[in-house]
């Protein structure tokens, strides 16, 4: 059972454009959500998180949106720069709880 | 800060071996840290909880005696993959967090290949 999922396995955007990557789950009980950037033969990196009590973070050129009630939410990269050609992971956990559960991944490439 | 460092980053051995790979916390105390698995195209599967001082947690379907985890100190976590077979090659990667409520931070992780 996926509770998070990633349903686009990948992503072509434009350098200077904005990407766009979602995530969805189904367990209303996560109440934190993470974003990871993973190079091959790498181990992930955190960029950028939110808590359940918010409906948008946002840290430089990285922004996360949180629909609740869809249970929904995105990644906002803009200006998409070639750098940014990654696998991207969202992850979720419970409150109290370090355990993450990751979805699929989104293979990000950035066209210059 | 929160550096995590895996090592080795990749092992290729023959089938039987059993391989040790070590997760360590470079800059800080980690009381907890956790081992996931990745097969090709797919996502990081939780494994176990590694806990100093006491027993990994380990998650439903994973089998305990063939992944051996020891937690002996607060920068050190340690996974062992006992009697390895070509169907335990895979990509095996461990984090850490410096608090419960803080992100978790990745080793480099480990290519396991097992002929």
């Amino acid at each position: 059972d996926q509770q998070v999922k990633q349903n686009s396995p990948s992503l072509s955007v434009q350098e200077g454009r904005i990407s766009i990557l979602n995530c969805d789950y189904t367990n209303s009980m996560f109440d934190y959500f993470l974003w990871y950037k993973k190079y091959p033969a790498e181990g992930p990196t955190f960029l950028i998180s939110i808590s359940s009590i918010k409906d948008k973070n946002e840290d430089g050129r990285f922004t996360v949106f949180l629909n609740k009630s869809a249970k929904h939410l995105s990644l906002h990269i803009v200006p998409s720069q070639p750098g940014d050609s990654a696998v991207y992971f969202c992850a979720a956990r419970m409150d109290g709880n370090e355990k993450l559960t990751f979805g699929t991944g989104t293979r990000l490439t950035i066209i210059p | 800060g929160a550096v995590v460092s895996q090592h080795p980053s990749r092992v290729i051995c023959k089938s039987g071996t059993s391989v040790k790979i070590e997760c360590r916390s470079l800059d800080f105390q980690a009381t907890t840290m956790f081992w996931y698995r990745q097969f090709p195209k797919q996502s990081l599967m939780l494994m176990a909880t590694s806990n100093e001082g006491s027993k990994a947690t380990y998650e439903q379907g994973v089998e305990k005696d063939k992944f051996l985890i020891n937690h002996a100190s607060l920068t050190l976590s340690t996974l062992t993959v006992t009697s390895a077979h070509p169907e335990d090659s895979s990509f095996y990667i461990c984090s850490a967090s410096l608090h419960v409520n803080q992100p978790q931070h990745f080793g480099d992780g480990t290519r396991l290949s097992i002929l």
